[in-house]
């Protein structure tokens, strides 16, 4: 059954501590993005990628996050230094674009739960 | 941009009872897919249904409908027969059908109550 796995499921960390959340997207898939969800903002999109290269990462504070896909199994979502405000679960999701995009379904990992001190 | 929008925070509704979840959205572009997305508090987030902009036909699920209507731009969910597990979070969702523009835009949710 294949599925998007992110680690770690939770985290708790103190304020200017470095945080890096990682993603194994679906096998075959070649867009993966990173939603943060809070009671606030809801769900808003920090970044995603198309065949390994980023696409879009208006969404993400660039003076503390970065998100970057090392290989095709791979996508990390690190912040440094974390701060309170960054409390929130963070969601990987993967999908198909171009000619194989089939339905355009994006399926999610279980998400993130960031607690920052 | 594509914008969507839920106007009801929440919804409540008595078991074996149906419910009608609104969406309207604002795109410019004629190829795109819509999507329920469920999330219960465990927070996993459930595809519930789709629809293709291109088909005339409402998708259904068992007991999720929607009724799509292309030029009000309106995506409602209609839960029949409700069940308890049905509560959750109900999420609509727009995806472009642009090579290039494919991010999933969500609404603000809304939140499902199932009465026993």
């Amino acid at each position: 059954d294949a599925r998007v796995t992110q680690t770690p499921r939770h985290k708790v960390t103190e304020m200017g501590q470095e945080v890096t959340m990682r993603c194994q997207p679906i096998l075959g898939h070649n867009t993966v993005f990173w939603y943060r969800q809070t009671m606030m903002q809801g769900l808003e999109l920090l970044a995603y990628f198309r065949n390994r290269a980023p696409l879009d990462d208006s969404g993400m504070p660039k003076d503390r996050f970065s998100a970057e896909m090392p290989d095709a199994t791979l996508a990390t979502l690190k912040i440094q230094p974390s701060e309170p405000r960054d409390s929130a679960v963070y969601f990987c999701a993967s999908g198909l674009s171009g000619l194989a995009k089939r339905t355009g379904e994006l399926f999610f990992g279980e998400g993130s739960r960031l607690t920052v001190l | 941009a594509q914008t969507v929008t839920q106007s009801q925070p929440e919804m409540s509704v008595q078991e074996a009872e149906t419910v009608t979840l609104s969406c309207t959205y604002d795109t410019s572009e004629s190829d795109y897919y819509l999507f329920w997305y469920k999330q219960p508090p465990s927070r996993q987030m459930i595809l519930v249904i789709r629809q293709e902009a291109y088909k005339q036909q409402n998708a259904t699920e068992n007991r999720f409908s929607v009724n799509f209507q292309k030029a009000a731009k309106s995506f409602s969910l209609k839960i029949s027969d409700s069940q308890l597990g049905d509560a959750a979070m109900y999420f609509c969702a727009y995806r472009s059908a642009i090579e290039y523009g494919n991010k999933l835009v969500f609404g603000a949710g809304t939140i499902l109550r199932v009465k026993s």
